[in-house]
């Protein structure tokens, strides 16, 4: 079964440690981003990866790094968590061969507390 | 630069009345236009989408939408509500591929038995 598989899928955590969220496709999409959802502020992209070794900001990068190691996985790192940081936080993947326009699909989200 | 508009938070149908979730966009290029929906506690869920074929595109569920240039609109339309409608629906474009997809805040739709 195709699938975008995030884990962990809720996370309270204390301001400053360090954690990960990661996020593994099994679509051998070449394209892969990380959103947060906020009330009133809809979806936001926070870092993108056009393939391995290729990532780049989205709309809200501050506070967050990623990395692309593998084709099928796109962590991400909140290297220092604070209370802002609170969100839903949804990985997607999506292929980005030639000539082709298909459709993302979305992890079922991980829902983090910064405390 | 892009940006995607949804003009309503909430919106309020009777079961079996006809569904009208308003999106405009605005974009330097041809854009890739979508509709995804999110039920409670549930990822997203692809609708439909425009990649600047038929201007009417048909997507899951009796959903559609009609990229219109000239008013850079991108509504989505169902004929008639079912209960099962009832989610957050979020309209998001890209230039062209999913590179930089933006979001607009997303319409809550309740629907009224």
């Amino acid at each position: 079964e195709a699938q975008v598989t995030q884990n962990p899928r809720y996370l309270i955590t204390v301001t400053g440690k360090k954690l990960t969220v990661t996020c593994s496709q099994n679509m051998n999409h070449e394209y892969m981003s990380w959103y947060r959802q906020d009330p009133g502020l809809g979806l936001r992209q926070i870092y993108y990866s056009m393939n391995v070794e290729v990532t780049d900001k989205g709309d809200v990068p501050e506070g967050y790094k990623v990395s692309r190691k593998e084709k099928r996985n796109f962590p991400l790192i909140l290297e220092s968590p604070s209370p802002n940081q609170t969100s839903l936080y949804f990985c997607a993947s999506s292929s980005q061969k030639q000539g082709t326009n298909t459709e993302a699909f979305f992890g079922q989200g991980t829902r983090l507390t910064v405390v | 630069a892009q940006s995607v508009t949804q003009l309503d938070s909430h919106v309020s149908v009777s079961e079996g009345t006809p569904v009208l979730l308003r999106c405009n966009y605005s974009s330097s290029y041809s854009p890739s236009l979508f509709w995804y929906v999110q039920h409670p506690n549930k990822g997203l869920q692809l609708l439909l989408k425009y990649t600047s074929a038929a201007t009417l595109v048909k997507g899951i569920n009796g959903f559609e939408a009609e990229f219109k240039k000239s008013e850079t609109s991108f509504h989505l339309t169902k004929p008639s509500a079912h209960m099962s409608d009832a989610a957050e629906y979020f309209c998001g474009g890209g230039p062209g591929g999913y590179q930089k997809v933006t979001f607009g805040t997303g319409t809550k739709l309740q629907v009224i038995p």
